[in-house]
């Protein structure tokens, strides 16, 4: 596609069910990145892929967060046993090597109840 | 660790004023720095980047940076605003090298607004 796209745009969820939230980038795009966006706060740096490796995962808030990136391509978040805290827009962002422009995509709100 | 600090969670000016979007950082190594925007109901979009070449940086729609070393600063200014410069202003700051690279640490933004 043309931009980054992310599924769902919208994601509301009952506290302990599990997530996933998917990301597609912009294709040819190595790196691929996931931010966090609480309301009325900064964004928070979460992980990102270099291919299909993260060499910098410091950003996961705890171990009920996890991330995968299949075939250079799609990415997705996962969070276990989701809580009210995690209530948050979820940013992805693509670039065609890492250091390079970001290019975010809209993001999934999620909520948990 | 590095780190973002934006002087300024609102910034409210006239059109036709002077905009200026204040950054300072935190760093032991030299920088890369950036100002990304968010227009109302859009995603976030690069307005320029500092990679250490000239320590002016001029990016889209007339917005510009300049990266102060000795004030570890990278403030954005644009001479006149207009209407549509209304957004929400993220600085931003990654390093070279390290597995740290494609970390880019945001800071907490500032919402412009501009009044007629």
């Amino acid at each position: 596609g043309a931009g980054v796209s992310q599924s769902p745009s919208n994601k509301v969820t009952e506290k302990g069910k599990d997530v996933e939230l998917r990301c597609d980038p912009i294709s040819g795009h190595t790196a691929l990145y996931w931010y966090r966006q609480r309301l009325g706060q900064g964004l928070e740096f979460l992980i990102y892929f270099q291919g299909n490796s993260a060499p910098d995962k410091s950003g996961l808030p705890s171990d009920r967060f996890s991330a995968e990136r299949t075939g250079e391509s799609v990415s997705t978040l996962t969070i276990q046993r989701t809580q009210q805290e995690d209530s948050a827009v979820y940013l992805c962002a693509s670039s065609i090597r890492v250091g390079e422009k970001l290019f975010f995509g809209s993001g999934t709100q999620l909520s948990v109840l | 660790a590095q780190s973002v600090t934006q002087l300024g969670s609102h910034v409210s000016v006239s059109e036709g004023a002077l905009v200026l979007l204040r950054c300072n950082y935190s760093s032991s190594v030299p920088p890369y720095l950036f100002w990304y925007v968010q227009y109302p109901n859009q995603g976030l979009q690069l307005l320029l980047k500092y990679t250490s070449a000239a320590t002016l940086v001029k990016g889209i729609n007339g917005f510009e940076a300049e990266f102060k070393k000795s004030e570890t600063s990278f403030h954005l200014t644009k001479p006149s605003a207009h209407m549509s410069d209304a957004a929400e202003y993220f600085c931003a700051v990654s390093f070279a090298g390290g597995t740290s690279y494609g970390k880019l640490t945001f800071g907490q933004g500032t919402i412009l607004t501009v009044h007629p």
